[in-house]
């Protein structure tokens, strides 16, 4: 079964500079996606980015992108000039081949500081 | 447009009773997730449809949870018998078909009693 890292459970940054949040993954397949989501304290789930395994480029979306490094099995979370409505929970999360198999890390905790 | 709906937003309920949780997805999308996410830990998958029937129940933690969306729209999740430890956040999301993204409701909070 596949399985989700999040080896950061809290990460603060100062408005303005950027924040790495790390995710790393366990799975045999060759071919799958993988998920950034933003959960503020409200509790929905806001996707931000995907990363398809085949995809050639890192992927990006505007403040975020995504540092994907497939022979380390690493997907991290790159957010630049962070703002303080960045501060939220932050899960990645891994989907198979056959968009099946969807799992979540357990999600890091980001509190941006002014 | 509209995003995906959950009601009721908050469900307190005592042991043993039996809960309806409802999930109105995005117009359109195909693709229905049902999760659960206890306090502090990511969301769980329990079962998803593309249209009316389930692709994947392999998440349901046992036979007191059920789901339905007889229409291929709407999604209704049973739970029978509640136990205290069904207490969470269930979360609902739906996506245009198979492996697009997908897109989340607030959820709906149980509290067992």
């Amino acid at each position: 079964a596949q399985k989700i890292t999040q080896t950061q459970p809290g990460m603060f940054v100062q408005e303005k500079e950027a924040v790495t949040l790390d995710c790393t993954y366990d799975t045999s397949d060759q071919s799958y996606g993988l998920f950034w989501y933003k959960q503020p304290s409200s509790g929905e789930m806001i996707f931000l980015i995907y990363q398809g395994s085949y995809d050639e480029q890192n992927a990006t979306e505007g403040r975020y992108s995504l540092n994907f490094q497939k022979a380390r099995k690493s997907a991290n979370l790159v957010i630049s000039a962070s703002q303080l409505g960045d501060s939220a929970m932050y899960f990645c999360a891994f989907e198979d081949n056959y968009g099946q198999n969807f799992v979540f890390g357990p999600g890091t905790r980001l509190s941006v500081l002014p | 447009g509209a995003g995906v709906s959950q009601t009721p937003s908050n469900k307190v309920t005592e042991k043993g009773k039996y809960v309806e949780l409802r999930c109105d997805p995005i117009s359109g999308h195909t693709a229905l997730y049902w999760y659960r996410q206890s306090l502090g830990q990511g969301p769980e998958f329990l079962i998803y449809f593309q249209g009316t029937g389930a692709a994947d129940d392999s998440g349901l933690p046992n036979d007191r949870f059920f789901a339905v969306r007889p229409e291929g729209s709407v999604s209704t999740l049973k739970i029978q018998r509640t136990e205290r430890g069904d207490s969470a956040v269930y979360l609902c999301a739906s996506s245009l078909g198979t492996g697009d993204i997908q897109y989340f409701g607030a959820g709906t909070r149980l509290s067992v009693l």
